[in-house]
């Protein structure tokens, strides 16, 4: 069963920049591992920001991008706003079956 | 626009079923599959499974063999999971999503349905 990991929680000050990572037991991120990133907000169903590891969503603003990084798949926030404030989800596509990332808190402080 | 509208909430005793709906709208139906994803309170997202809309092949993740069954009616374009044997644990949030085109794995999402399970 693929472990799919990401950063329990981050902090990042309004104007700043973070970057929040995805990493597979099974080895190095790739593109074919069609990334995904999601946020969610509280009581709120998750919403599709990244996919396909750099492609953005046509309501996705701006100031998120999404790479592969070092074996790992990467979500950066630039210029954060206080409504970023949220989890985030990556999601891993493997042998006909996916995986989702235990979540990264976002705190905007 | 793609709408996906899940049926309501649901109080189950341990032991039971229960039917979750997702009418699917704005879209062709049989031409994207359909994923279930589960929300235990307080967790993360857990992805079920998926069905194939066009030729009703399910796939469902480790975990969810068994007890958890994906079907269609194409007819009124809506997917169903069905859960038996329901145990407390499985008290959650249980979402319908869309998948888009090559890589693009679940842009479209229902609005969730909770599930309680509890004597």
């Amino acid at each position: 069963q693929t472990v799919v990991t990401q950063e329990p929680s981050l902090t990042v000050s309004p104007g700043g920049t973070v970057t929040l990572t995805c990493a597979s037991s099974t080895g190095a991120v790739t593109s074919g591992y069609y990334p995904n990133w999601f946020q969610q907000k509280p009581g709120q169903a998750p919403k599709a920001l990244i996919y396909s590891a750099t492609n953005r969503h046509s309501w996705t603003p701006a100031r998120f991008s999404g790479s592969l990084l070092g074996g790992k798949a990467a979500l950066t926030l630039s210029g954060v706003q206080p409504e970023d404030e949220a989890e985030y989800y990556c999601l891993l596509y493997h042998g006909g079956t996916s995986v989702f990332g235990g979540g990264t808190k976002l705190t905007v402080l | 626009q793609v709408q996906l509208v899940q049926s309501g909430s649901e109080l189950k005793k341990p032991g039971a079923s229960v039917t979750v709906s997702c009418k699917a709208a704005g879209y062709s139906f049989s031409t994207y599959t359909m994923n279930w994803v589960r929300q235990a309170p307080g967790q993360g997202p857990e992805w079920i499974g998926w069905i194939n809309t066009n030729t009703g092949n399910p796939t469902y993740a480790r975990g969810f063999t068994g007890r958890f069954v994906f079907s269609l009616d194409t007819s009124v374009s809506t997917a169903y999971l069905q859960i038996s044997s329901l145990k407390t644990e499985d008290s959650a949030v249980y979402y319908c999503a869309r998948e888009g085109r090559l890589g693009d794995l679940l842009p479209y999402w229902g609005q969730g349905t909770l599930v309680t399970v509890s004597s």
